[in-house]
């Protein structure tokens, strides 16, 4: 079945470093990537998303590519801030799996914690 | 807009007692969905609807029901509490052909 795989965590940097978060994931048909922040006591939003291979998601200064033949989609900023401190999830919606809808089932990676200090 | 709202916020149950988590969108999304979250585990789907009267089972189902009498409400059901299902416990709902869904507050479950 699917599966999505991200970087251990948690994740420690100061403010303005540059961040990576690996992803890799597996899936049976051609799905569709995202990328989930959780601040801290709140339900996810999604932050980017990339629906087919070779396209690059961004948003906020974040920005991750979809790269089918790595099968990864990897998030990345040049200088985080403060206000970035959250959990983020790498995530993914295989239409295949998900009775041919678009708005399909969504398979999560486990979670990274990210902190930045001042 | 009210988006995707969930009650109760926290809730502490004893073994073998019955809960109904609510959740309710004013998108009219068709497609809703519940998902459990645990540390170091993602997020994990229960159960999922993709329209009124229409229900199937995600990842981990077992213990959970669901009916969807309305588009608007999706609540989650547990029939006889086990401390395995201490979680936190989110809802979302998506329209059709929109990737994003849209996630409620969340509801932290604790069973004792």
């Amino acid at each position: 079945g699917d599966s999505v795989t991200q970087m251990e965590g948690p994740v420690t940097l100061s403010e303005e470093a540059f961040l990576t978060i690996n992803c890799t994931y597996t899936a049976t048909g051609y799905p569709s990537l995202f990328w989930y922040v959780q601040y801290p006591g709140e339900g996810l939003q999604l932050l980017l998303k990339a629906t087919k291979a070779d396209d690059k998601g961004s948003n906020k200064g974040f920005e991750a590519t979809y790269r089918k033949e790595t099968t990864s989609f990897h998030l990345e900023k040049g200088s985080v801030q403060v206000s970035d401190s959250a959990v983020y999830f790498c995530a993914l919606s295989d239409p295949l799996n998900a009775g041919g809808t678009s708005y399909g089932k969504l398979t999560f990676g486990q979670g990274t914690i990210l902190t930045v200090h001042p | 807009n009210a988006g995707v709202t969930q009650t109760p916020k926290f809730q502490v149950l004893k073994t073998g007692q019955s809960m109904t988590l609510q959740c309710a969108q004013d998108m009219n999304h068709e497609y809703m969905s519940w998902y459990r979250q645990d540390p170091g585990m993602g997020l994990r789907l229960i159960h999922y609807s993709v329209g009124a009267g229409i229900t199937d089972q995600g990842e981990v189902p077992n213990g959970y029901n669901v009916s969807r009498s309305t588009t608007e409400d999706f609540p989650l059901r547990l029939l006889s509490a086990a401390p395995s299902q201490t979680s936190v416990y989110f809802c979302a709902s998506a329209g059709q052909g929109d990737y994003e869904q849209y996630f409620g507050p969340g509801t932290r479950l604790t069973v004792t």
